[in-house]
C-alpha cells in the first residue's frame, strides 16, 4: 500500500538560507509524487509533480524536489529562502490502480527574519 | 480565469443543526472532488466526482453526509446532523479530465465550526 511521511511538522530557516522539507513515500511500483503548498486562509496550490520523467523536478517559485528511488525520497529544496514561502507544505503520492491521491501530514514551513 | 469558489468561507453552528457548503468548478473541469482537513493534518477525501456521478464516495460518512453534483457544474455538501467532530475546513477542488492526475486546483475552504 502506498503511503507517504513528511518527516518534519515544522522547519524554520532564516530568511536567505536553503530550504529542506523532507518526503519519503512507499510505493509498490514507480509512484507519481506531488508537493502543494498552503498559505494561510489560501486555497492549496500546486508546486510541483513527478511523472516518471526527469528525477530533479523544477516548480514555481524557485522550488525544486529529486526523486530517488533507492531512498524513496521525494524531498523540496529551494536555495535561498523568502519572507513570503512561509506556509504549509504537503507530500502527495498518487496511487496508480484507482488514481487516490494519498497526503502527508504537512509541514509548516517558518521563515525567520 | 476564476478559480474554483466555495461558500460560505466560515460557519458556526450548534450541534445537530444542519449545514451545507457551495462549490463552483472551474469552467469546463467535469472532476470535482470534495475534502475535508483538521487542523495539522491534510487533506482527506470525501467524495470525487466525475460530470455528476459520484465515482468515489467510499469515504463519505453516508449516515449525516450526503452530495450532490446537479447537471456535473456546481455541486453541494451538506451535513445533517453536524457533530462537534465535524468542525473542520471544507475543501473543494477540481481538475479537467477523467483521471486523478494530481494536478488540483482548490478552492480558499469552508471553515466550519460545531459548538
Amino acid at each position: 500500500a502506498q503511503s507517504v511521511t513528511q518527516l518534519d511538522s515544522h522547519v524554520s530557516v532564516s530568511e536567505g538560507t536553503p530550504v529542506l522539507l523532507r518526503c519519503n513515500y512507499s510505493s509498490s511500483y514507480s509512484p507519481s509524487l506531488f508537493w502543494y503548498v498552503q498559505h494561510p486562509n489560501k486555497g492549496l496550490q500546486l508546486l510541483l509533480k513527478y511523472t516518471s520523467a526527469a528525477t530533479l523536478v523544477k516548480g514555481i517559485n524557485g522550488f525544486e524536489a529529486e526523486f530517488k528511488k533507492s531512498e524513496t525520497s521525494f524531498h523540496l529544496t529551494k536555495p535561498s529562502a523568502h519572507m513570503s514561502d512561509a506556509a504549509e507544505y504537503f507530500c502527495v503520492v498518487r496511487r496508480g490502480s484507482n488514481y487516490q491521491l494519498i497526503w502527508g501530514a504537512g509541514t509548516k514551513l517558518i521563515i525567520k527574519p | 480565469e476564476a478559480g474554483v469558489v466555495q461558500s460560505p468561507r466560515y460557519k458556526i453552528i450548534e450541534k445537530k443543526q444542519p449545514v451545507a457548503f457551495w462549490c463552483n468548478p472551474i469552467s469546463g473541469h467535469n472532476t470535482l472532488y470534495w475534502y475535508l482537513q483538521n487542523l495539522g493534518q491534510g487533506p482527506e477525501l470525501l467524495i470525487r466526482y466525475e460530470n455528476e456521478e459520484a465515482v468515489d464516495d467510499s469515504q463519505l460518512p453516508k449516515d449525516r453526509f450526503s452530495a450532490e453534483r446537479l447537471k456535473g457544474v456546481d455541486s453541494t455538501l451538506k451535513i445533517q446532523p453536524a457533530e462537534l467532530g465535524d468542525s473542520a475546513v471544507y475543501l473543494c477542488a477540481s481538475t479537467s479530465g477523467t483521471a486523478n492526475t494530481g494536478e488540483l486546483f482548490f478552492g480558499e475552504g469552508s471553515r466550519l465550526t460545531v459548538l
